[in-house]
């Protein structure tokens, strides 16, 4: 079953604005991970916020948690046609161990 | 590091051939994961290992599927006999036990087409 659901599916947006990629979840989480997939490639991990964490950063990427609404948010700033790839959001479920449960994903297209 | 490195990367095969595919995981990661990616479904847990034992396999579909672990460098996934429905593409994913090694490393994928 799913965990994260992620808004919206697609996103297409010119090269330089900004992209904001939303992503809800049901139950308590011990962390929250943000994932790339290019075309015909596997999954690349970008970023990881844990549960007691509200914001953090990575180069141009920005997260956000808020566990009161049980979502999250990854801002990629100054977009570049590169970025052009789906995004996944994952959880670690409270006393789940190792495992993670993924969304389905966000298309973003960046046009140069 | 070369990665985590799935065999072979694509396989076409008729309906009710056995199946195998092969992951090997990073060097000195002694977690394993198979998943399965699909447009209707999206990612999917298969089943997975620690330390070679098998912790969670509810995600496997049916018992047309098994997995194996037989050491900390190889890992097997076998459909058996496969049906159409089993196209998808299979990632193998592995990552460190504790010590804050909440990450996964994906291999490239085994795309599979089952006619």
């Amino acid at each position: 079953s799913q965990q994260g659901e992620e808004d919206p599916q697609a996103l297409s947006i010119q090269e330089g604005e900004n992209a904001t990629m939303n992503c809800s979840y049901k139950t308590s989480i011990n962390n929250l991970q943000w994932y790339r997939q290019n075309s015909g490639r596997g999954l690349v991990h970008l970023i990881l916020i844990r549960s007691n964490e509200r914001e953090k950063h990575s180069g141009r990427l920005r997260v956000t948690l808020d566990t009161s609404k049980k979502s999250s948010s990854l801002l990629i700033t100054a977009s570049r046609a590169a970025d052009t790839a789906s995004y996944f959001c994952a959880t670690v479920q409270t006393g789940a161990n190792s495992k993670l449960t993924f969304g389905k994903g966000i298309t973003l297209s960046v046009r140069p | 590091d070369a990665g985590v490195i799935q065999s072979p990367r694509h396989e076409v095969t008729e309906m009710g051939q056995e199946v195998t595919l092969r992951c090997k995981p990073i060097s000195g990661h002694n977690s394993l994961f198979w998943y399965r990616q699909t447009m209707m479904r999206g990612l999917e847990l298969l089943i997975y290992f620690n330390n070679n034992v098998p912790i969670d396999d509810s995600g496997m579909p049916e018992d047309r599927f098994s997995a194996k672990m037989p050491n900390a460098s190889f890992s097997t996934l076998k459909i058996q006999p496969s049906e159409p429905r089993d196209s998808a593409v299979y990632f193998c994913a592995s990552r460190t036990l504790g010590g804050g090694g909440e990450t996964q490393y994906f291999g490239p994928g085994t795309r599979l087409l089952v006619l």
